[in-house]
């Protein structure tokens, strides 16, 4: 069974500030890595994707994947109420399988 | 808004029942997948329909079965449903096999 694993939280961060969210996995054969955000009730939305090693800017999102560590990691520069949610890490192996992390609950505070 | 949409929103059936959930994919993608998400879990792969194949599968038993139609729209089937199989059910639609854009969700409830 292939384990992505995220502390579940809740991060709490004051506005303005950067949140730090993080995830490992378990298979080394992974190709492909990926950051939603979860409103409550609502459906998984993507913020980013990842592929090779480094980092990869978008805005005030920054992914950073470390494949020898099995780790990847989700900064949010001036972080604001609104990103308020829960962020799930999702791996993907073979292009054709994907496992999602139980995801981090991040709490933004005014 | 990623233009995935799903049918029915919500939906209760009984246990043993058979339910079909719809998805319409993403205008210009080709592939579909379907997740289960249980209340305060990660969504979990049940599997992927690339051009109308079974691309992949989770750990999910034959019961879950589905269809990927000519206009990449697709069809997931779970027959004698159980209660465990409460849960939301995610479409997720790509072009090839890379990143994946949600549906809304159907809410099933098995009672």
């Amino acid at each position: 069974q292939k384990e992505v694993e995220q502390n579940s939280g809740p991060l709490s961060v004051p506005e303005g500030a950067i949140a730090s969210l993080n995830c490992t996995y378990s298979d080394r054969g992974s190709q492909s890595f990926f950051w939603y955000r979860q409103y409550s009730g609502k459906s998984p939305e993507l913020i980013m994707s990842i592929y090779s090693n480094g980092d990869k800017e978008d805005g005030r999102f920054t992914a950073q994947l470390n494949k020898a560590s099995q780790y990847v990691s989700l900064l949010i520069r001036d972080s604001q109420p609104s990103d308020s949610a829960t962020y799930l890490c999702a791996v993907g192996y073979n292009f054709n399988k994907f496992y999602f992390g139980s995801g981090t609950k991040l709490n933004v505070k005014p | 808004e990623t233009g995935v949409t799903q049918s029915p929103t919500h939906l209760i059936k009984t246990r043993g029942q058979q339910v079909t959930l719809r998805c319409s994919s993403q205008s210009g993608h080709n592939t579909v997948s379907w997740y289960q998400q249980a209340l305060g879990q990660g969504p979990q792969f049940i599997f992927q329909y690339y051009r109308e194949e079974e691309n992949g599968r989770g750990n999910f038993p034959p019961r879950f079965s589905g269809l990927q139609f000519p206009n990449y729209s697709s069809e997931l089937n779970v027959n004698a449903l159980e209660l465990d199989d409460s849960a939301l059910y995610l479409c997720a639609s790509s072009l090839g096999l890379t990143e994946q854009y949600f549906g809304p969700g159907t809410r099933l409830t098995v009672t």
